[in-house]
Parts: structure tokens; C-alpha cells; sequence
């Protein structure tokens, strides 16, 4: 198993341009998740999803968009960048009881981004 | 609102000696907790999982202790090694998990 893949793994836009973080995964997991991780900030949960054509919002999800259209793939799009939007982005997985996810939660490598 | 806090924020200790890292939270209502590791520049290794209705877990020379009614967690580590040298997060699940700032352990050889 490739467990959880992100790409790219760094990435350099312009204020204003549009982009879209890709998340995948392999173990057939029911929960993803989108987090970015800031200095002094700690990691903050943007989106997540708990199965294929459901999402809901995290503690910071302005200016950021997902889907789920297929149990491996959680796409993350940022439709306007701003430099409020430099940070690293995580995506992680896990397999749901319930509507929640209380097992282990697997992280991707992580993409850098920086919004010039 | 949750918060979670790790403390100390860093820590250099001598190989070989056994350390305690701390996670305190405001409310004990959570599924379980969790401990990861992150080397620099890399993404989260889960360490362990405790559920809420357990004590603690082990795993090598690792063991974490949970006490939610004091809303404290501890993550010990044994006979310490240079290559146990990076941040370490603490994640408590209440549906979603919240994140501590997290502690930065220097094992110098």
C-alpha cells in the first residue's frame, strides 16, 4: 500500500491564481481530511469528508473548496490564492465508525505552498 | 472550545536518559487521543492511540497514559536516542482532532 499520497509537494503561485492540492489514498478509507500546519498556528483542520459525496467544513475553510466524487480521492482547490494561504497543507485518511472517525488517522507528506 | 497545549515547547535531553512529554486538554468529553511524530520537513507518523476508555498504550519503548478526568496525557519515552529527535503531537478526537502546538525533543549523542 501506498498509504496516503499528495502532490504536488511544493508548489509557488501568484496572489489571485487558482489551484488544486491533490490527496490520495489506498486503504480504503471512509474519513479524509484537509489540514494546514503554521507556525505558532499548530495544524488546523480545513475540510473533511466522511464518505464519497459528503463534506463538511473545518475550523478554517474560506477561500478553499473539496469534493469527494470517489472513496480514494480528496481534491482540495484554492479558487483565488492570497498570501494568507502560505502554509503546508496535509491531507490524512482513516476508517470511520459511526459518523466519526475514532481510529487511527493516517497523514499524507505534505505539500508546501507559498502565495507570492 | 477544546484546547489542547503540550508542554514544554522544547526539550534537549542526553542519549540514553528517560523522558516524559506532556498534553493537557479542557474537555475530557474526546474518543480517544493520539500521539504522532514529525520530522522536519515531513508529514505526521501516528506513535499511539488511546481510547477513552483506556489508561494507556504501549509500543516498544514508548508508553502513553491517559487521565481524562484531570484532562492530561503523558507520552514517556525510554532510554532515549539521538534518533528519537523531532516534534511531537499530541491529538485529542471529538469528532475531529485537535492538535497541540506540539514539543521539540533534541536527543544528543
Amino acid at each position: 500500500n501506498a498509504g496516503v499520497t499528495q502532490t504536488p509537494k511544493f508548489q509557488v503561485l501568484k496572489t489571485g491564481q487558482s489551484m488544486t492540492l491533490q490527496c490520495a489514498q489506498d486503504m480504503n478509507h471512509e474519513y479524509m481530511s484537509w489540514y494546514r500546519q503554521d507556525p505558532g498556528m499548530g495544524l488546523r483542520l480545513i475540510h473533511y469528508s466522511v464518505g464519497a459525496g459528503i463534506t463538511d467544513q473545518g475550523e478554517v475553510p474560506n477561500g478553499y473548496n473539496v469534493s469527494r466524487s470517489t472513496t480514494e480521492d480528496f481534491p482540495l482547490r484554492l479558487l483565488s490564492a492570497a498570501p494568507s494561504q502560505t502554509s503546508v497543507y496535509f491531507c490524512a485518511s482513516s476508517a470511520p465508525r459511526g459518523k466519526v472517525s475514532t481510529d487511527t488517522q493516517y497523514f499524507g507528506p505534505g505539500t508546501r505552498l507559498t502565495v507570492l | 472550545k477544546q484546547e489542547v497545549t503540550q508542554i514544554p515547547a522544547a526539550l534537549s535531553v542526553p542519549e540514553g536518559e528517560n523522558l516524559v512529554l506532556n498534553c493537557s486538554f479542557t474537555d475530557s468529553a474526546i474518543y480517544n487521543l493520539q500521539w504522532f511524530r514529525q520530522d522536519p520537513g515531513k508529514g505526521l507518523t501516528s506513535l499511539l492511540l488511546i481510547q477513552s476508555s483506556q489508561r494507556e498504550q504501549t509500543s516498544g519503548r514508548l508508553n502513553a497514559s491517559l487521565d481524562k478526568s484531570s484532562g492530561r496525557s503523558t507520552l514517556y519515552i525510554a532510554a532515549s536516542q539521538p534518533g528519537d529527535s523531532a516534534t511531537y503531537l499530541c491529538a485529542v478526537n471529538r469528532g475531529k482532532l485537535i492538535f497541540g502546538q506540539g514539543t521539540e525533543l533534541s536527543v544528543k549523542p
